[in-house]
C-alpha cells in the first residue's frame, strides 16, 4: 500500500517568515496529493491540492510543487503570519473515482509562527 | 451549517463497553469516510459509502468494528467490546461523487473516544 512520510514534525517560524514542509510517498500510481490543515479540536481542512499531471500550483501565500519522478511533493507558505500556526498534513491517493478520498496521510508537521 | 456533524464530540467509556459514533455529511455527498486519529499522527483510512453501500474497508477495521449508513444519508460507526487501544479522533468526511478531478474532503470536527 501507499506510504507518505513527512518532514519536519514540528516547525517554527518567525512571523514574515517563509515555512516549507516536504512529504515523499512510495506508490507510484498515486495522483493525487491534497495538503490539509488542522486547528486545535477541529478536523483537516484541505487548503491546496495537486494533480500529477501538474508540477506546481500556487493560492495567494501558499504553494505546492510535486516532483513524480522523485515522489515528493512540498508545501510552501510566505509572509507566514500567527494565524497559520496549525498541524498541516499532506496526503496521496489514487485521485479518481471512490479512490480519491481513500488518502494515506502523513504524520503531521505542527508550525508554529511566533509574532 | 451545511458541514459534517458528528455527535458526540466527546465521549468515554469503560474498557467493554459498546459506543456508537454519528455522522450526518453534507447533504449533497453520496460519498462518506471514516478515518480513525491517534495523537500525533495523521488520519488513517477505516471504511467508505457510495450511497449505503459500504465499498472498501481497512484491515484496521477489525470485527469489533461495524459502520452502517443505511438510507445514503447519516452513518453510524459502532465499536463493541471497547479496548483501551481504540482510544482515538473518529473522523468523518465527505465528498460529492460528481466532483471529478477532485478528491476533497469535507472533514467534520471528530468524536474523540477515551476508553478507560
Amino acid at each position: 500500500g501507499e506510504n507518505v512520510e513527512q518532514h519536519p514534525s514540528t516547525l517554527s517560524v518567525q512571523e514574515g517568515d517563509s515555512a516549507v514542509i516536504k512529504c515523499t510517498y512510495s506508490d507510484s500510481a498515486s495522483n493525487y496529493f491534497p495538503w490539509y490543515k488542522q486547528e486545535l479540536g477541529k478536523g483537516p481542512q484541505l487548503i491546496i491540492d495537486i494533480r500529477s499531471n501538474v508540477g506546481e500550483k500556487k493560492d495567494q501565500r501558499i504553494a505546492v510543487t510535486l516532483n513524480k519522478t522523485a515522489k515528493h511533493f512540498s508545501l510552501h507558505i510566505t509572509e507566514t503570519q500567527p494565524e497559520d500556526s496549525a498541524v498541516y498534513f499532506c496526503a496521496a491517493s489514487g485521485g479518481f473515482g471512490f479512490n480519491a478520498g481513500k488518502s494515506t496521510f502523513g504524520d503531521g508537521t505542527t508550525l508554529t509562527v511566533k509574532p | 451549517d451545511t458541514g459534517v456533524s458528528q455527535d458526540p464530540r466527546h465521549k468515554i467509556t469503560k474498557r467493554g463497553q459498546n459506543v456508537t459514533f454519528r455522522c450526518d455529511p453534507i447533504s449533497e455527498h453520496n460519498r462518506l469516510y471514516w478515518y480513525r486519529q491517534t495523537l500525533g499522527q495523521g488520519p488513517e483510512f477505516l471504511t467508505y459509502f457510495q450511497n449505503e453501500a459500504q465499498l472498501e474497508k481497512s484491515r484496521l477495521l477489525s470485527d469489533r468494528f461495524s459502520a452502517e449508513r443505511p438510507k445514503g444519508s447519516f452513518s453510524t460507526l459502532e465499536i463493541q467490546r471497547t479496548e483501551q487501544g481504540d482510544s482515538a479522533m473518529y473522523l468523518c468526511a465527505s465528498r460529492s461523487g460528481t466532483s471529478l478531478g477532485t478528491g476533497e474532503l469535507f472533514f467534520g470536527e471528530g468524536s474523540r473516544l477515551t476508553v478507560l
